[in-house]
Order: C-alpha cells, then structure tokens, then sequence
C-alpha cells in the first residue's frame, strides 16, 4: 500500500542554518500529491506547501521542496532556519486519500 | 472565523462510556475527514465522506462509527471507550480531487 517515510524524528539546528527534512513516498499512483504541514504546539496542521508537478520547486513562507518522481522524494528545505520555524513537520502523500508520514520534529535553538 | 469547528475541544470519559465528537465544515467542502494523533501514531488517517457516503474506513474497531446528518457535519461517535482511546482526533475537510486537507481545531479525548 502506499506509504510516506520521514527518516528523521527530531532535528535540532542552530536559528541561521539551513534546513532540510526528508521525505520518501511509495505509491503505484503516477500521479500523486504531496504535501508538507506544520503544526506548532497546541495547534492543529496546516498546509505549508503542496506539488504534483515533476522536477518543479515549489516554495512558500521560505521553504522550498522539489518532487523528484524517479527518486519518490520530496524533501523539505530552508536556507536559514528560525525560532519561529520549531514545529512538527509532516510530509503527506495524496493519491486516493492523504496519508502522513511520522512527523519530524524540527528544534531551533538561538 | 474558525471554518471547521469541532466541539467539544477537550473531552474527559471513562472506560466503557460512549462520546460522540462533532464536526461541521463552512467551507463548502465535499468530502470531510476523520484523523487520530496520539503519541504512538501521528496523524493516523481513520474515515473519509463524501456527501454522506462512506469512500474510506482504516479504522479496524466498530467501535468507532462515523455519522452524517448533512453533507457539512461528519460526527465521530466511540463506544466502549478504552483508556487506548486517549488521542486528539482531528476533522478535516477537502474538495475531492484537489486534495488539500483543512483541519478543524480538534478534541483532546483523554479515556480514564
């Protein structure tokens, strides 16, 4: 079935580097969504950025990922990281229906 | 304006009770949601609906029954409540197709 995977559970960086959590998915649908959502604490998630297009970087609020098809990734990426930014991080797969991966949590730390 | 409003926000039952979550959406949304986090299994998809039609059910207990009066609510209702239970469930709603899921605020359910 299909499956979304977030190597990554925590990842604590210092405000100012870069960012980057990772995103794998398995579908045998040719064209999915995928999706990153945030939630910060006590909040519920919500969308961050979305892509159905092969090979074309998607980005808002300063973060950017590409879907890459032949490598099934979708990796999320900032180039300096926030306070702001500390949240749980969710990569979601779109076929039939959405589905999460586990969540990275990011830390920042001033 | 909250577009997805669930009620109650915070829920206290005990073991073998029933509780019944609602949720209406104001989005003009055709397809509505059930999701589960917990600490154990993050944003774990349970239901889906479209216009008061069953299309997924990934939860294996019948405990949990989905109900929809109208095509903008889609309540949750959960019998013989266990202390397992205990998560935030999380309503959603998309246009189908599109994809895109708006949460609701959610109801933190915790099962004594």
């Amino acid at each position: 079935g299909d499956s979304v995977t977030q190597t990554e559970g925590l990842v604590t960086l210092t405000e100012g580097l870069p960012v980057m959590l990772n995103c794998t998915y398995q579908t045998i649908y040719s064209n999915p969504f995928l999706f990153w959502y945030v939630q910060h604490l006590n909040e519920s998630p919500r969308l961050l950025l979305k892509s159905f297009t092969d090979n074309k970087r998607t980005e808002h609020q300063g973060f950017h990922a590409t879907l890459h098809k032949s490598s099934s990734s979708f990796h999320l990426q900032k180039s300096s990281a926030q306070l702001s930014d500390s949240a749980l991080y969710y990569c979601a797969l779109g076929a039939y229906k959405v589905i999460f991966g586990k969540g990275t949590h990011l830390h920042v730390l001033p | 304006d909250p577009k997805i409003i669930q009620k109650p926000k915070y829920l206290v039952a005990v073991t073998g009770s029933e509780k019944i979550l609602i949720c209406e959406q104001y989005l003009g949304h055709n397809a509505m949601y059930w999701y589960r986090q917990s600490a154990k299994k993050p944003l774990e998809f349970m239901f889906s609906y479209s216009y008061q039609k069953l299309m997924d059910n990934q939860t294996a207990s019948s405990r949990f029954q989905p109900q929809s009066s109208k095509k903008n609510h889609l309540d949750l209702q959960i019998t013989a409540l266990k202390p397992d239970d205990s998560a935030t469930y999380f309503c959603a709603s998309s246009q189908l197709g599109e994809n895109t899921l708006y949460f609701g605020a959610g109801t933190r359910l915790s099962v004594l």
